[in-house]
């Protein structure tokens, strides 16, 4: 079935270096890509958003990009800091539906 | 600007119980999404809902789950005859439009524990 997931379960990063969080969909259809971050106890936190018309979009300190052709989906935090230290969620959803799709995360620990 | 507000944090039942859980959107949304999320795993779709119209329920439980969203109030999902399995952290999200096509914004979530 169509499905969102991610290809490591966890991420282990030193404190200043650059993270990337990778996820693969697998729905052809879907045209509109967002990653959440999610910390113990709270609720997702929208990070970044990208439509399927663009392959790449910054933020403050994050890159998404997305491979279309390969149905690929990436984070990346540039300078990775303590406070990064979360679940991270892709999520997507396709014309038609509201409903968003999400995998099952990356647990990404920075350490000192 | 108050963020998604959800009421309860946690809440404890016994099998059998009912289970009310309150969602208020952020301001000027007008779109409400419930989601479930078990442990180490992402959340799934419920049902979403404009106000007094429920849009998609394909992800709701055939039985026992409801939910509404007044023209006045909060969002209500509503568990009937809880059992064990339904025990899980239930997240609200808001839009101010369809979420097509702009980010759902979520509450902080109630953790349903039942005995």
């Amino acid at each position: 079935g169509e499905s969102v997931g991610l290809h490591l379960p966890t991420l282990s990063v030193q404190e200043g270096d650059n993270s990337i969080i990778n996820c693969a969909y697998s729905n052809s259809a879907s045209d509109y890509f967002i990653w959440y971050k999610q910390e113990s106890g709270k609720g997702p936190q929208f990070i970044i958003d990208i439509r399927s018309n663009m392959d790449k979009r910054q933020g403050q300190r994050v890159t998404v990009l997305l491979n279309k052709t390969v149905k690929h989906l990436s984070l990346q935090i540039a300078a990775t800091q303590p406070g990064d230290s979360a679940v991270y969620f892709c999520a997507e959803n396709n014309w038609g539906r509201d409903a968003l799709n999400f995998g099952k995360g990356t647990s990404l620990l920075v350490t000192p | 600007n108050a963020g998604v507000m959800q009421n309860p944090r946690h809440l404890v039942r016994r099998r059998g119980q009912e289970a009310r859980l309150r969602c208020s959107p952020m301001k000027g949304h007008s779109h409400v999404y419930w989601y479930r999320q078990l442990p180490e795993e992402g959340l799934k779709f419920m049902v979403y809902l404009q106000k007094e119209n429920i849009i998609d329920e394909s992800g709701m439980p055939k039985e026992r789950f409801s939910a509404e969203f007044p023209k006045e109030g909060p969002s209500i999902l509503r568990i009937q005859q809880v059992v064990r399995g339904d025990s899980a952290a239930y997240f609200c999200a808001s839009s101010p439009g369809p979420g097509r096509d702009q980010p759902q914004h979520f509450g902080d979530g109630t953790r349903l524990s039942i005995l």
